[in-house]
C-alpha cells in the first residue's frame, strides 16, 4: 500500500539555524499539506500546496516557513531561522483529489527538536 | 471559525467491551467530518468519514461513527474492543475554504484497552 514518507525521523537544530523537513507524497497524489503538533497540544495547519503554488496557509505559516516541490516527488518544509517554539512534530500528509470530502493521507512525521 | 472537541484525554476500555471515543464540532457550513488514528512512531491513519447520508458511517477495523446534527457531534464507536486498538485518536472537522480545504482536529482521545 502506498505510503507518504518523511525525512529525517527526528532533526535537531541550534536556534537561528535553517532546517529542511522533506516528504514524498503518494506518486499520483496531487495536493500537499503541512501541519505540526507541539507537544501535548493539537494538531495545526499549517500549509497546503497544489499546482506548485500555496492554496491555503495558517497564521503559524509566517515568513520563516517556505514550502517548494523541487522535483516531481519531494515536498519540503523549509524553517529558515528557527526558534525555540517551533520544536514539533511535522506531518507531511497528500490527497489524490481537492474537494472536502476527500481524506488526507499523512507520513509518519518528523520530530524538530531546536535548542 | 470551525473547531473540534474531544472532551476525554483518555478513555479506558476493557477488552471485548464496546467503546466510544467522543466527539464534538463547530463550524458554519455543511461539516465533512473524519476520524484518524495514531500508533506509536506511526502517521496518522485514516479510519472513516462523514460526508452526506447516512449518520452511520462504517471505517476499517471495525470502527463506525455517527454524526448526529442536532448534538454536533461525531462519536468514535466499536461493538467490541481489541487491545490492539490501544492508540491515539483524532477527530477532524473540514469545511469548503476558497481552497485548500484545511482540516482542524481535536486534541485527541487515548484510547487503552486491557486485556
Amino acid at each position: 500500500e502506498p505510503e507518504v514518507t518523511q525525512t529525517p525521523s527526528h532533526q535537531v537544530t541550534q536556534m537561528g539555524q535553517e532546517v529542511i523537513l522533506r516528504c514524498v507524497p503518494i506518486s499520483n497524489h496531487l495536493y500537499f499539506y503541512w501541519y505540526r503538533q507541539i507537544l501535548g497540544q493539537k494538531v495545526e495547519f499549517l500549509v497546503s500546496f497544489y499546482n506548485n503554488e500555496i492554496s491555503e496557509k495558517s497564521e503559524i505559516f509566517d515568513d520563516q516557513f517556505s514550502v517548494e516541490r523541487p522535483d516531481g516527488s519531494n515536498f519540503t518544509l523549509k524553517i529558515r531561522s528557527t526558534k525555540l517554539e517551533d520544536s514539533a512534530m511535522y506531518f507531511c500528509a497528500s490527497s489524490e483529489l481537492q474537494g472536502p470530502y476527500n481524506e488526507q493521507f499523512f507520513g509518519p512525521g518528523t520530530r524538530l527538536t531546536v535548542l | 471559525a470551525q473547531s473540534v472537541a474531544q472532551p476525554e484525554d483518555q478513555v479506558n476500555v476493557a477488552e471485548g467491551n464496546p467503546l466510544t471515543v467522543k466527539c464534538t464540532y463547530s463550524v458554519s457550513g455543511n461539516p465533512y467530518l473524519f476520524w484518524y488514528v495514531q500508533y506509536p512512531n506511526r502517521g496518522l491513519q485514516f479510519l472513516l468519514k462523514y460526508i452526506t447520508g447516512d449518520n452511520l458511517v462504517k471505517g476499517s477495523y471495525g470502527f463506525e461513527a455517527e454524526f448526529n446534527k442536532s448534538q454536533t457531534s461525531f462519536h468514535l464507536k466499536k461493538p467490541s474492543a481489541l487491545v490492539s486498538d490501544s492508540a491515539l485518536y483524532f477527530c477532524a472537522v473540514r469545511v469548503t475554504s476558497n481552497a485548500g480545504n484545511m482540516l482542524t482536529f481535536g486534541g485527541g482521545t487515548r484510547l487503552m484497552v486491557k486485556p
